[in-house]
């Protein structure tokens, strides 16, 4: 099973928004409403930040948003904070009780 | 409160075996699922696999199958992860997590345990 794909890196400025995408396939992403996010700090252990393509867990602040188009999922965070400068990964269901990770993205608030 | 805490860092040789502890706090140890997931250093997660302390049934991720293990321990509520045959390659953090959803097979992880360094090198 591949890794999902994800931009390496996504930059924005405090207060705007920015987008970043997970392309998987039909097996994957494309199958299934089960596409989550994970946002992870240096040193730290991921956090769940969307699941169900774009559902939010308690906690999570409704800046974060997700949707999936095909076979590719996005994760928009809008007003950015700094505190949002992260790694972010995207997770699916394949299939068979298997699961794929992304890539990951670094979002980089300038 | 609910927690995964994990065994310390582990140093290995190449071809020995690791066995890596999650200890769960906080809620019924049985009715959730436990998945384990890996980075390398610099690197993305990668999904190993999952065990459920209930029934026992597990699923590997295909790269590590016939050399990592699952199991647990209701007993203590502790999951283990355990990787034979390890490689340089399989330098990395071991993190476990626990499903978002009780007594069923979840979608995504809510609670991760802080982590296990396990490095390999002669």
């Amino acid at each position: 099973q591949s890794a999902l794909t994800q931009p390496p890196s996504a930059s924005g400025s405090p207060g705007q928004s920015v987008t970043i995408s997970c392309t998987g396939t039909s097996s994957d992403v494309g199958s299934y409403n089960y596409v989550s996010w994970y946002q992870q700090h240096p040193g730290k252990a991921p956090k769940l930040m969307i699941y169900e393509v774009n559902k939010r867990p308690s906690g999570v602040p409704d800046r974060f948003s997700g949707s999936k188009s095909g076979n590719t999922a996005s994760l928009t965070v809008s007003g950015l904070q700094t505190e949002d400068e992260a790694d972010y990964f995207c997770s699916s269901y394949a299939g068979s009780d298997i699961y794929v990770f992304g890539t990951g993205t670094k979002i980089n608030v300038l | 409160q609910v927690q995964l805490v994990q065994s310390g860092a582990e140093v290995r040789n190449p071809g020995a075996s690791v066995k890596v502890s999650c200890k769960a706090s906080g809620y019924i140890f049985t009715n959730y699922g436990i998945n384990w997931v890996r980075q390398a250093p610099g690197q993305g997660l990668e999904w190993m696999g999952w065990v459920s302390p209930q029934t026992g049934k597990r699923n590997y991720a295909q790269r590590d199958q016939g050399r990592v293990i699952m199991t647990t321990d209701r007993s203590t509520s502790t999951v283990y992860m355990e990787l034979r045959s390890l490689r340089s390659d399989d330098t990395a953090v071991y993190y476990c997590a626990r499903d978002r959803v009780g007594h069923i097979r979840s979608d995504s992880s809510d609670i991760w345990g802080q982590g296990t360094m396990v490095t390999v090198s002669s």
